[in-house]
């Protein structure tokens, strides 16, 4: 069975040029989190979907970051105007149930983005 | 002060050597989490804890909720050990979204 995937695995981008990243978690996950990891940080959560319903958007830095996971299955995470700040690692899990602090996340392998 | 803190942030030990890794938290915690990262690569879950002790192969992780404290330990360490170890915790009334540490750099050389 396939884990989760992520898309692209790198992205360079010009300073102010839009980003789209994609997250594709294992079939039937109902929960989904994006984190954002630094260089030589540990993640730092972003924002929280329960099959579509976006429950939790605290971490998202600005409103220049936008997810959406319209089916209940695929996420993307868009990134408007994109500032040098913003180059990290950006990586998703998915969980099997719903909001349950004991469930195993399983994590893709991140789509590292740098902006020029 | 981050809300969980790992130490050392480096660590080089040689083969063969047992290996402690800490993780302290300030807040209320549901479950605490030990992750492995290796470089390039994804985030791969070893541990859940929310007591006492648990232990798959050479690892081994601990939790002491009174004192708000975790270790991960492994013994007779191999280089293929080499990776980054990451706790995080799961913060009472956050639903399941991790709070992390900074991660622990181990190097196990030969």
């Amino acid at each position: 069975g396939a884990g989760v995937s992520q898309s692209p695995r790198y992205k360079v981008a010009k300073r102010g040029q839009d980003v789209a990243l994609r997250c594709d978690p294992i079939s039937g996950h109902v929960s989904l989190f994006w984190y954002q990891q630094a260089l030589g940080q540990g993640p730092e959560f972003l924002t929280y979907f329960q099959n579509e319903a976006q429950l939790d958007k605290s971490g998202l830095p600005s409103d220049r970051f936008f997810a959406e996971r319209p089916e209940g299955s695929v996420s993307t995470l868009k990134i408007q105007r994109t500032q040098q700040e913003d180059s990290a690692v950006y990586l998703c899990a998915s969980s099997l149930r719903q909001g349950t602090s004991t469930d195993t996340q399983y994590f893709g392998p991140g789509t590292r983005l740098t902006v020029l | 002060k981050n809300e969980v803190e790992q130490s050392p942030q480096n660590l080089t030990a040689q083969e063969g050597e047992f290996i402690t890794i800490n993780c302290s938290y300030s807040v209320g915690i549901s479950a605490l989490h030990w992750l492995q990262q290796h470089p390039g690569g994804g985030i791969v879950s070893l541990f859940m804890l929310s007591s006492g002790k648990k232990k798959h192969g050479r690892l081994i992780a601990t939790i002491n909720i009174q004192e708000k404290h975790s270790s991960l330990h492994i013994t007779a360490s191999h280089p293929r050990d080499s990776a980054v170890y990451i706790c995080a915790a799961s913060l009472t009334g956050t639903a399941s979204k991790l709070t992390f540490g900074t991660g622990t750099r181990l190097q196990v050389t030969l």
